[in-house]
């Protein structure tokens, strides 16, 4: 997992309450993902960035920003949440978004909103 | 449309038997497969996929899985459980006819494998 780190690990925040995951990868990948798993559901795709170019993004709330500054990096920036967006979020990379490369997943990021 | 099915919420084999996770899927062309594993507190890792070529794919720890055109399968299989096995396993698709355009990779809702000692 030391391919695609991600920070805090935990997150508690209260719904007026203004926060930013960190994600970094270090395989020299193209694209970068942001994913929200809940408990019970399949793995909900939220953002894809293809050389720091925003290329999806899957109906998701505006209270969830993503920015890519490089290719290296990227941020998820949260303000005003719900407590259903509690979950733990992901972010992955790849060297391609659109091929059969395989994502690398960072540890995740366990978010709760009180 | 693609979309991917794990029958099995859970998984509980005995250490040193075979195992087996169930995976179908369902694509307008061809598909990408692959299957990640998650241990707790852990982000998804890479176990094998398919491209093309060979319909039995060898993966990492001991793990391969057998693409079936005719059934729209992907079964992850060990032939012997370790302990250590024991975690979520996700069986994921993309469909090849998607393009340039289609960033999805379609996941399923994963399977717990218990592995008993």
């Amino acid at each position: 997992e030391t391919g695609v780190t991600q920070t805090p690990r935990h997150l508690v925040m209260g719904m007026t309450n203004k926060k930013s995951l960190k994600c970094e990868q270090h395989l020299g990948h193209n694209a970068m993902y942001w994913y929200k798993q809940s408990a019970k559901k399949p793995l909900e795709l939220m953002f894809v960035y293809s050389l720091e170019e925003r290329v999806e993004n899957n109906s998701v709330p505006s209270r969830f920003s993503p920015e890519c500054p490089n290719s290296s990096h990227l941020f998820l920036h949260l303000h005003t949440l719900q407590p259903e967006d509690s979950a733990l979020y992901l972010c992955a990379s790849s060297r391609d978004p659109t091929s059969s490369y395989e994502q690398y997943f960072g540890p995740g990021t366990r978010l709760t909103v009180t | 449309a693609q979309s991917v099915a794990q029958p099995e919420d859970q998984v509980n084999v005995a250490e040193g038997n075979p195992l087996t996770v169930k995976c179908t899927y369902s694509v307008s062309g061809n598909p990408y497969l692959f299957w990640y594993v998650q241990y707790p507190n852990r982000g998804l890792q890479f176990l094998l996929k398919y491209i093309t070529g060979d319909n039995l794919v060898k993966g990492s720890y001991g793990f391969e899985a057998e693409f079936n055109k005719s059934q729209t399968s992907f079964h992850l299989k060990k032939p012997s459980a370790l302990v250590s096995d024991s975690a979520l396993y996700f069986c994921a698709v993309r469909d090849i006819l998607a393009g340039a355009g289609s960033y999805q990779l379609t996941f399923g809702k994963g399977t717990k494998l218990s592995v008993i000692p």
